[in-house]
């Protein structure tokens, strides 16, 4: 158990279709992350919030791209107009500091 | 530009016997390091850290050493498992984590 569930864990899309993704931490630890996973990659960072402040966005987020974490508990990750190379597994970690973070199972992304 | 890397995409070692994962870096400013390992459909899931003030960090089967001047850190498992088999990935911080692209490790029984 990492503390955190993901919400779906796949998910297949048309290119041009909107979707959203769920983060739930299992307590309400002030940090969350928000990463994506290509193959052969490493997670990437894309955001992160402490408490519902979204306090850094990486430049990989783009336009197409937000994310919420309204209260300070659940968060939520949408991608509108969705484009193959998005494509990708999506990752929700948590941390109480700024050092070790506890990741999800991830949702997975397939745009065709 | 690759801040961190793992220059070994794959390591195959012998039940019982030691692995050793390395991982490079370029940043000075980073502070604090980790090791995370990740199974298929899986997310990573946090194994070992060690702080840039230290050069050693035990946890039972997994050691991790920082070489600084080198910037080099290595993790070492002893004795490796089957089920050590998966990817593992190295990370660094001085703010958000940055990971390297991963080293598959086959622990072959």
């Amino acid at each position: 158990d990492t503390g955190v569930s993901q919400d779906p864990r796949h998910k297949i899309t048309k290119r041009g279709q909107n979707v959203t993704f769920r983060c739930d931490p299992i307590s309400e630890h002030n940090r969350l992350y928000w990463y994506r996973q290509t193959l052969g990659q490493g997670p990437e960072f894309l955001t992160y919030f402490q408490n519902e402040a979204q306090l850094e966005k990486s430049r990989l987020l783009s336009d197409r791209f937000s994310a919420e974490r309204p209260k300070g508990s659940f968060s939520t990750l949408e991608i509108q107009r969705t484009e193959q190379g998005d494509s990708a597994m999506y990752l929700c970690a948590w941390g109480q500091g700024p050092y070790e973070q506890y990741f999800g199972p991830g949702t997975r992304l397939t745009v065709t | 530009d690759q801040q961190v890397k793992q220059n070994s995409p794959s390591l195959s070692v012998q039940e019982g016997r030691i692995s050793i994962l390395n991982c490079d870096y370029t940043n000075s400013m980073f502070d604090y390091f980790l090791w995370y390992k990740k199974y298929p459909a899986e997310g990573p899931t946090f194994l070992i850290s060690i702080s840039s003030i230290k050069d050693k960090n035990e946890d039972g089967r997994f050691t991790v050493f920082l070489n600084k001047s080198a910037k080099h850190l290595s993790l070492h498992i002893v004795p490796s498992q089957p089920g050590d088999s998966a990817v593992y990935f190295c990370a660094a911080t001085s703010g958000n984590l940055i990971f390297g692209k991963g080293t598959k490790l086959s622990v072959k029984p």
